[in-house]
């Protein structure tokens, strides 16, 4: 079963314009991370927060962590035709067992 | 280019079957993890390896096995095949065996059962 439901599910902008992507989670976390999926390809690792931070940046990308509302944004800023992929959040859950736990992603569109 | 390498790329077989996906992880990662990302179900644990043992089991059907060699390469043994097994099976490997460290994925094997 999927511990994240991301928001939205699908997100259409146009080049230059930033994207927010939201997750939330159900059960306690060490860390979160975001991944990015191009068309039926791998999985890249784009950033890891852990619990105890609230933000992280990387490049054009934003995570926030609200553990008390087990909520997570990943925002990107000034978007590219290139950012065009699925974005999931993925949480390790409780038990230090190494298992991701995916949510169903968000489909991000963005148009030159 | 994330450095753990899986193959095949792409795998067509019949119903009833018997597959055998491989996974390398990159160069002094000890942890593997599979998972299966399917339309219906989203991307799902299936298990993890640690130099060599088991440490956890996700939705792992009965018929679906895996192991690691003493080289760390771990191999995803799919049986009695059924339409449903038609996913993207990846492996993603780690340094560490807990959580905290960030997992590496492969390219994917795409399994398409007829």
């Amino acid at each position: 079963s999927q511990q994240g439901e991301e928001d939205p599910q699908a997100l259409s902008i146009q080049e230059g314009e930033n994207a927010t992507m939201n997750c939330s989670y159900k059960t306690s976390i060490n860390n979160l991370q975001w991944y990015r999926q191009n068309s039926g390809r791998g999985l890249v690792h784009l950033i890891l927060i852990r619990s105890n931070e609230r933000e992280k940046h990387s490049g054009r990308l934003r995570v926030t962590l609200d553990t008390s509302k087990k909520s997570s944004s990943l925002l990107i800023t000034a978007s590219r035709a290139a950012d065009t992929a699925s974005y999931f959040c993925a949480t390790d859950g409780s038990g230090n067992t190494g298992k991701l736990i995916f949510g169903q992603g968000t489909t991000l569109q963005v148009k030159p | 280019d994330s450095g753990v390498t899986q193959t095949p790329k792409h795998l067509i077989t019949a119903t009833g079957q018997r597959v055998t996906l491989r996974c390398s992880p990159r160069s002094g990662d000890l942890s593997v993890y599979w998972y299966q990302q399917s339309l219906d179900q989203g991307l799902q644990f299936l298990i993890h390896y640690y130099n060599g043992e088991e440490r956890a089991k996700g939705n792992i059907l009965e018929r679906f096995s895996a192991q690691q060699f003493p080289d760390l390469h771990s191999e995803l043994n799919l049986s009695s095949l059924e339409l449903g097994d038609s996913a993207l099976y990846f492996c993603a490997s780690s340094v560490r065996a807990g959580g905290g460290d960030t997992q590496y994925f492969g390219p994917g094997t795409r399994l398409t059962v007829l």
